[in-house]
């Protein structure tokens, strides 16, 4: 089955850093993936839509230069956490579109900043 | 916007019981997906519904298009089936709205 994999699963940094996560659909391309994050017993909000080749679509509320993302590829769109903060700590989950627009979950990223 | 409830918000069941989880929302869709969410965090797609019902192990998906409504039944239940499960709805290939999610233990 389609296999969509998240790198890293975990992250810890220190405030002001800026870190990347990538999402990659294995065996399959994807015009569309979206970026979600989970905060602690909350369910899944949307982040964005990224579209390969296009600028991605940001939910409102979330920054777009806080959170760039960038899809140079059918098979990896990744989002990148510019100058995180404490409260940025949060579960990102992606997830891929592929053939009958199924939607296909990556493990998610744990991301812990100190 | 579509708001998606689920209930219950957590259920506690013995070994082997049959249980059901109720998933209703607001806006018609083309697509509702079933998701289990472990403790790690990590989601498994369980099944993707636009119809009718659908069947894999234990596990059963059914959806009713003109109710707005979706069950999904675990039937001999296991301590191994203890996790979140997680409806979200929308269209096909589209961004997907979530529902708050059953947390789920099966005591043995």
């Amino acid at each position: 089955g389609a296999v969509v994999s998240q790198h890293p699963s975990r992250v810890i940094c220190k405030s002001g850093t800026s870190v990347k996560i990538e999402c990659r659909s294995l065996d399959f391309q994807a015009t569309t993936m979206f970026w979600y994050r989970q905060f602690p017993k909350q369910s899944l909000m949307l982040m964005a839509t990224s579209n390969e080749g296009s600028k991605a679509t940001y939910e409102q509320g979330v920054e777009k230069d806080k959170f760039l993302i960038n899809h140079a590829s059918l098979t990896l769109s990744t989002l990148t956490v510019t100058s995180a903060h404490p409260e940025d700590s949060s579960f990102y989950i992606c997830s891929a579109v592929g053939g009958l627009e199924t939607q296909y979950f990556g493990p998610g990223t744990r991301l812990l900043v100190l | 916007k579509n708001e998606v409830e689920q209930s219950p918000q957590n259920l506690t069941a013995q070994e082997g019981e049959f249980i059901t989880i109720n998933c209703s929302y607001s806006v018609g869709i083309s697509a509702l997906h079933w998701l289990q969410q472990h403790p790690g965090g990590g989601i498994v797609s369980l099944f993707m519904l636009s119809s009718g019902k659908k069947k894999h192990g234990r596990l059963i998906a059914t959806i009713n298009i003109q109710e707005k409504h979706s069950s999904l039944h675990i039937t001999a239940s296991h301590p191994r089936d203890s996790a979140v499960y997680i409806c979200a709805v929308g269209e096909a290939g589209n961004m997907l709205t979530f529902g708050g999610g059953t947390r789920l233990m099966v005591k043995p």
